[in-house]
């Protein structure tokens, strides 16, 4: 039973493009979400977070949105550049966190 | 501020052999966590520690499995009479007490049982 899921494996965006990852929950108690980028053989890296008592949390190019009625959160990266190319987790809990499976975003030059 | 560390970054054993990762967190992080991830998939929990005092333990971490961070510093995992099911990746993450939700990575255990 996931309780964090990221339905597209893949993504791919024009450089210089708005990528927008998509994820979905079923707990509605987690208190927190978080988006994580990972490179091949390196462990996840720590991207933006959001708590639940807000709907839009923005970093630079980096924005996560939440919406709670509908247990869904994104993350847009706007614009989009190559070293943006990587697998991203979201993730959402309390005290854990739990994982999404991962998209695969591909920058095209 | 070094980020935290894993040691070894691959491991390769034989099948029913005993093996042990230590991590290393963010110095003055009080969480530490462990996980381990498989081709495909997201991370999964396995156990956390605030300080030196393991709060809980996934159903996932079976009894061949133990955690320790005796001093609320470093951590080792160890696995007993590995099995081929065992070989992941085991990641270690760390937080710190004001901002408890943003863990950061370590860069990994690759452990490999043949």
């Amino acid at each position: 039973d996931q309780q964090v899921k990221q339905n597209s494996p893949s993504l791919s965006v024009q450089e210089g493009r708005i990528s927008i990852l998509n994820c979905d929950y079923t707990n509605s108690m987690f208190d927190y979400f978080l988006w994580y980028k990972k490179y091949p053989a390196e462990g996840p890296t720590f991207l933006i977070s959001i708590s639940s008592i807000k709907d839009k949390n923005e970093d630079g190019r980096f924005t996560v949105f939440l919406n709670k009625s509908a247990k869904h959160l994104s993350l847009h990266i706007v614009p989009s550049q190559p070293g943006d190319s990587a697998v991203y987790f979201c993730a959402a809990g309390d005290d854990k966190i739990i994982f999404g499976k991962g998209t695969r975003l591909h920058i095209l030059p | 501020d070094t980020g935290v560390s894993q040691d070894p970054r691959h491991k390769i054993t034989k099948r029913g052999q005993n093996v042990t990762f230590r991590c290393d967190p963010i110095s003055e992080h009080n969480r530490l966590y462990w996980y381990r991830q498989t081709l495909g998939q997201g991370p999964e929990f396995l156990t956390y520690f605030q300080n030196e005092a393991q709060l809980e333990k996934s159903r996932l971490l079976s009894d061949r499995f133990s955690a320790e961070r005796p001093k609320g510093s470093f951590s080792t995992l160890e696995i007993q009479r590995t099995e081929q099911g065992d070989s992941a990746m085991y990641l270690c993450a760390s937080s710190s007490p004001d901002r408890l939700y943003e863990q950061y990575f370590g860069p990994g255990t690759r452990l490999t049982v043949t």
